[in-house]
């Protein structure tokens, strides 16, 4: 079945540092894939995502590229905001069935200290 | 503005009670979707329906019923066979042509 593997946190930084978010994934097919992100207390929202191989989602600072060879979708920013605090999902669709369900990573909580 | 509510924000259940989560979308979006979390877990699909009057059970959807009578309401029950219901649930949609979900802002079941 279809997984989703992303780093354990929490994960600490000081404002301004530079940020990677490791998700590694499998699936049979070509999944699309996308980074959510939870603020305390609320919904997810979508991030960025990517639909096929060598794609670059983009949104707000954060990049994220679809490499299918290591089924990997790492997210990254350059310089972390402490607004970018919360917890960072990483999931990928399952459209063999075109049901479109999602498979998430167990999530990874950003703190970002001034 | 268009987006998908869910209420109660909080919501308690006292122990053999079924209790009912609300989830209304006006995006006139075609699939709706009920997620589980749990502290430190990910999301897990407990129910989803692609079109009015069908629906298909998710990953863990013992101990909870849905309903889907109209397109914009996902109606969640969450039964007294259901014995562990602590946790924060997401409503989510999509449209009949995209892969993406959007998700609500969510109901935290409590159990007194």
């Amino acid at each position: 079945g279809n997984s989703v593997t992303q780093m354990e946190g929490p994960v600490t930084l000081s404002e301004e540092a530079f940020l990677t978010i490791n998700c590694t994934y499998t699936a049979t097919g070509y999944p699309s894939l996308f980074w959510y992100v939870q603020y305390p207390g609320e919904g997810l929202q979508l991030l960025l995502k990517a639909t096929k191989a060598d794609d670059k989602g983009s949104n707000k600072g954060f990049e994220a590229t679809y490499r299918k060879e290591t089924t990997s979708f790492h997210l990254e920013k350059g310089s972390v905001q402490v607004s970018d605090s919360a917890v960072y999902f990483c999931a990928l669709s399952d459209s063999g069935g075109s049901n479109y369900k999602l498979t998430f990573g167990k999530g990874t909580l950003l703190t970002v200290n001034p | 503005d268009g987006g998908i509510t869910q209420s109660p924000k909080y919501l308690f259940r006292k122990e053999g009670q079924n209790v009912t989560l609300s989830c209304e979308q006006n995006l006139n979006h075609d699939a709706m979707y009920w997620y589980r979390q749990d502290p430190g877990q990910g999301l897990r699909l407990i129910y989803y329906s692609q079109i009015v009057n069908d629906f298909q059970k998710g990953d863990i959807a013992e101990g909870y019923s849905v309903s889907r009578e109209k397109k914009e309401s996902f109606p969640l029950t969450v039964t007294s066979a259901q014995k562990n219901p602590t946790a924060f649930y997401l409503c989510a949609s999509r449209p009949g042509k995209g892969e993406t979900q959007y998700f609500g802002p969510g109901t935290r079941l409590l159990v007194l």
